[in-house]
């Protein structure tokens, strides 16, 4: 069955550092997206991207973040300058509307920022 | 936007019990998926239902689209069913993201 897959699983990074997760999305899918799941929270939505650009963000993708897919198979979220607060587990997914798969999530990447 | 509310929020069974977990939704959607979060916090689809009824093993699941809940069955429980059960959805209106309910946290005892 394909997946989605993320890299790293955990990172650890200083307050006011950038970082950079990654992501391959499904290869015939079409639309990429990025969640966030604090701990002990619920999984919130960041950002969906098609065409090669944002067709939607919330209001926590702020100018700290930004996404790109830099090439034929990655899809990738940069947080500029890392805070506390955004330790959490950040979520990639990919979907083709209209079939009865619906989403797939990768298995996510844990950030910590010290 | 679309609201999600699962219930209950907590729930402890022993092993071998049944289940039934319950997500209702404050819109027409177009998808609706049923995800378990195992220890390891990874994501696992169980199954995309946006309407009827559908079964993988031990587990089911049943949307009523028109009244706008859907329900996750889990019978004969064992250990390893513990975790978080997230249901999400997909608006109708204001499509192409899932929208999460709270979860319920499963707790299933030998």
């Amino acid at each position: 069955e394909p997946e989605v897959t993320q890299t790293p699983s955990h990172q650890v990074t200083q307050m006011g550092q950038e970082v950079i997760l990654r992501c391959v999305p499904i290869s015939n899918h079409l639309y990429f997206y990025w969640y966030r799941q604090i701990l002990g929270q619920k999984v919130e939505f960041l950002v969906s991207f098609y065409n090669n650009e944002i067709s939607e963000k919330s209001e926590i993708f702020d100018d700290q973040f930004s996404v790109e897919r830099p090439d034929g198979s990655n899809f990738t979220l940069k947080i500029r300058s890392t805070k506390l607060e955004d330790s959490a587990m950040y979520f990639c997914a990919s979907s083709v509307p209209g079939t009865a798969y619906g989403y797939t999530f990768g298995s996510g990447t844990r950030l910590t920022v010290v | 936007g679309i609201q999600v509310e699962q219930s209950p929020p907590d729930l402890i069974l022993q092993e071998g019990a049944n289940s039934t977990l319950r997500c209702n939704f404050s819109d027409s959607v177009n998808n609706l998926q049923w995800f378990h979060q195992n220890p390891w916090g990874q994501l696992i689809n169980l199954f995309y239902i946006p309407s009827g009824t559908k079964q993988n093993g031990r587990l089911s699941a049943t949307t009523v689209a028109t009244e706008r809940y859907s329900l996750l069955y889990i019978s004969s429980s064992q250990t390893t069913d513990s975790g978080v059960y997230f249901c999400a959805v997909e608006d109708m209106e204001y499509g192409n993201k899932l929208v999460f309910g709270a979860g319920t946290i499963l707790r299933v005892k030998s």
